[in-house]
């Protein structure tokens, strides 16, 4: 499709799993940011690459949590030893070059639910 | 955690009434966006706001950049059971590549 792309959309790990979750963001997009969204809550920024430099990674909870982009299109955000309170919907979002004061729009993907039993 | 304050947390409205909800923060921000989040999906764009009092609509949805540019509201004109679900607020300070601050949202149900 032409709109981002998140797999699993549906994960569930049992606490203390390594979890994987990919993004494919829209082909061309530089930008590529992904959020973690707990329950009830807003998107909270996690972490932020330009083409495959990770130029903030700033939201990140702790170093159990890896993203990367290493041919600056398809990113891989990583859990190590996951523990419940991981328990969110992980959005990816990209756009093209430049910020939104160039006009630009951030296209979110529909997520992926993670659930750490 | 989250900077942005939206209000209000949820409201039950009648098919036909209008809608205002608003997001202020502490802090400035350059950009003011407003997304709808359906259930099972990521947000939508609807609004993106860019300068300091700019009011900008986008069929019956109505948005504003506050002049202080700390808060934005948005309102939605004669509302229809498809305009459910969760408005989110989200400011920009044009750093990390235009990282948003999102507010914790709004939850519209409208009976028909």
């Amino acid at each position: 499709g032409a709109g981002v792309s998140q797999s699993p959309r549906y994960k569930v790990a049992k606490r203390g799993q390594d979890v994987a979750l990919r993004c494919d963001p829209i082909s061309g997009h530089v930008s590529l940011f992904w959020y973690q969204q707990a329950l009830g809550q807003g998107p909270e920024f996690l972490t932020y690459f330009q083409n495959e430099a990770q130029l903030d990674k700033s939201g990140l909870p702790s170093d159990r949590f890896f993203a990367e982009r290493p041919e600056g299109s398809v990113s891989t955000l990583k859990i190590q030893r996951t523990q419940q309170e991981d328990s969110a919907v992980y959005l990816c979002a990209s756009s093209t070059r430049g910020g939104l004061l160039s006009g630009n729009t951030i296209y979110f993907g529909e997520g992926s639910w993670l659930t750490v039993v | 955690g989250q900077q942005l304050n939206q209000s209000p947390q949820s409201m039950f409205i009648q098919e036909g009434e209008d809608v205002s909800m608003n997001c202020t923060s502490s802090s400035i921000f350059n950009t003011w966006l407003w997304y709808k989040q359906d259930p099972g999906e990521g947000p939508v764009l609807l609004i993106a706001l860019y300068k300091a009092g700019e009011l900008t609509s986008n069929g019956r949805l109505t948005a504003q950049f506050g002049i202080t540019r700390k808060d934005s509201f948005l309102n939605i004109s004669a509302s229809i059971p498809s305009d459910v679900g969760i408005y989110f607020c989200a400011g920009s300070k044009e750093t990390s590549g235009s990282r948003l601050t999102f507010g914790e949202g709004t939850q519209l149900t409208v009976n028909p």
